[in-house]
């Protein structure tokens, strides 16, 4: 089995732009998640996909946002980027299903705001 | 407020011996933990994980336990090899691996 891709593998974009990520889960794999990591907090949850719809949210501005397509596919969005914003994007994919709840990271997007 | 915590930022081992990583957690809700590893420029690869239902699961070389009164859990890695040498992460789930909580990582060095 394929596992995650995410495409691009690296971007690098001004201040006050935005952004789209995306990511393929690996194939059955019908929950996506993103994460942030930074070296100052590590890695940090934004939020769950699943069916298409948002179920899980972390604690982040509304600035970012993500949506997910009936194919599993999921795209993350970040609008005004900020200098902070400089971070591998990283997203994950389990199946979500009863007695299955590993999840499997992509290479992840390394985003650098300049 | 960290809710996962890695408290020894780097670790080092010989080559055949056994690698102890540790991860402290303070929410009593979490019910799923995994551990994860991670080579600079790729993303974590899923190691082995265990339901607060056991105290232990095994996976080959992997052995990770799991002490609940303590909120204590740790990595076995027997016999370490240099392969081995990576970050390794502690994760914790209070809603069935749908949203993780990592601790801030454990570089691991493996000698040979």
């Amino acid at each position: 089995k394929a596992g995650v891709t995410q495409t691009p593998r690296y971007l690098i974009k001004t201040r006050g732009q935005q952004v789209t990520l995306s990511c393929s889960p690996i194939s059955g794999h019908r929950s996506v998640s993103w994460y942030q990591q930074t070296p100052g907090q590590g890695l940090q949850f934004l939020f769950e996909y699943f069916s298409e719809t948002q179920r899980n949210k972390g604690n982040f501005p509304g600035r970012f946002s993500g949506r997910q397509f009936s194919n599993s596919r999921s795209e993350m969005n970040v609008s005004t980027l900020e200098l902070g914003d400089s971070a591998l994007y990283l997203c994950a994919s389990s199946f979500s299903g009863l007695g299955s709840y590993e999840q499997y990271f992509g290479p992840g997007t390394r985003l650098t705001v300049t | 407020d960290q809710q996962v915590k890695q408290n020894s930022p780097s670790l080092s081992v010989q080559e055949g011996r056994i690698s102890i990583l540790n991860c402290d957690y303070t929410n009593s809700m979490f019910d799923y933990f995994l551990w994860y590893k991670k080579y600079p420029a790729e993303g974590p690869t899923f190691l082995i994980s265990i339901s607060s239902i056991k105290d232990k699961n095994e996976d080959g070389r992997f052995t990770v336990f799991l002490n609940k009164s303590a909120k204590h859990l740790s990595l076995h890695i027997v016999p370490s090899q240099p392969g081995d040498s990576a970050v390794y992460f502690c994760a914790a789930s209070a809603e069935y691996g749908n949203k993780l909580v990592f601790g801030a990582g454990t570089i691991l060095r493996v000698k040979s």
